[in-house]
């Protein structure tokens, strides 16, 4: 079956610097990727997707990078804002039918003054 | 506007008890699906539901019902409440593209705690 995993349960970073949380999965067959961002209190939120054919994937200062061969996902969020501050989910999509997404099981991101 | 708006926020009951949380997304979606997440945050599917029919159940005891009265509607009946029950339940909702795929849009969740 399907597993997603985090290197890392918690992060801690100062803010301005950059950070990169990682993620494995297991599922050879998923075809798209997306990392999701859930402040305290609140829903899962969007950040960025992926899907297989691509390895990198920038928005508004996170980058997504994909390596298919090691089947390991990662985000990288550059100058770190307090505002980032939150648990940051993998998760991916075997593709195909109404089947929800495959989550990992969270990195808790903290931002140091 | 929110997107999949769910309510109650927050919903405190006895074991025993019957409680719905209800759930609307006007995001024109046609797939909609039931999260719970448990005190170490992990995220697992229990429902999802594509134009009014139950696509996937997870192993998931059968006093949870979904209940589906149009593609915009997707409310959880959870009968006879357990300790174990205690958990935040999102609501979310997906319109699969020919080029984008299935990304998931989240309602702000609902707090059960049984007591």
């Amino acid at each position: 079956g399907e597993s997603v995993g985090l290197h890392l349960p918690t992060l801690s970073v100062q803010e301005g610097d950059n950070s990169i949380i990682n993620c494995a999965y297991s599922n050879s067959a998923s075809d798209y990727f997306i990392w999701y961002k859930q402040e305290s209190g609140k829903g899962p939120q969007f950040i960025i997707d992926i899907r297989s054919n691509m390895d990198k994937r920038q928005g508004q200062r996170v980058t997504v990078l994909l390596n298919k061969t090691v089947k390991h996902l990662s985000l990288q969020i550059a100058a770190t804002q307090p505002g980032d501050s939150a648990v940051y989910f993998c998760a991916l999509d075997g593709g195909g039918g109404a089947d929800g997404l495959t989550f990992g099981k969270g990195t808790h991101l903290i931002i140091q003054p | 506007d929110t997107a999949v708006s769910q309510t109650p926020k927050y919903l405190v009951t006895q074991m025993g008890n019957d409680k719905s949380i209800k759930c609307e997304q006007n995001l024109g979606h046609d797939t909609m699906y039931w999260y719970k997440q448990d005190s170490k945050k992990f995220l697992k599917i229990m429902f999802s539901y594509n134009n009014k029919e139950l696509i996937i159940n997870e192993t998931v005891p059968n006093r949870f019902s979904p209940k589906s009265p149009d593609k915009a509607h997707l409310n959880l009946h959870i009968n006879s409440l357990e300790l174990g029950d205690s958990a935040v339940y999102f609501c979310a909702s997906s319109q699969r593209g020919p080029v984008s795929g299935n990304t998931i849009y989240f309602g702000e969740g609902s707090w059960l705690t049984v007591v």
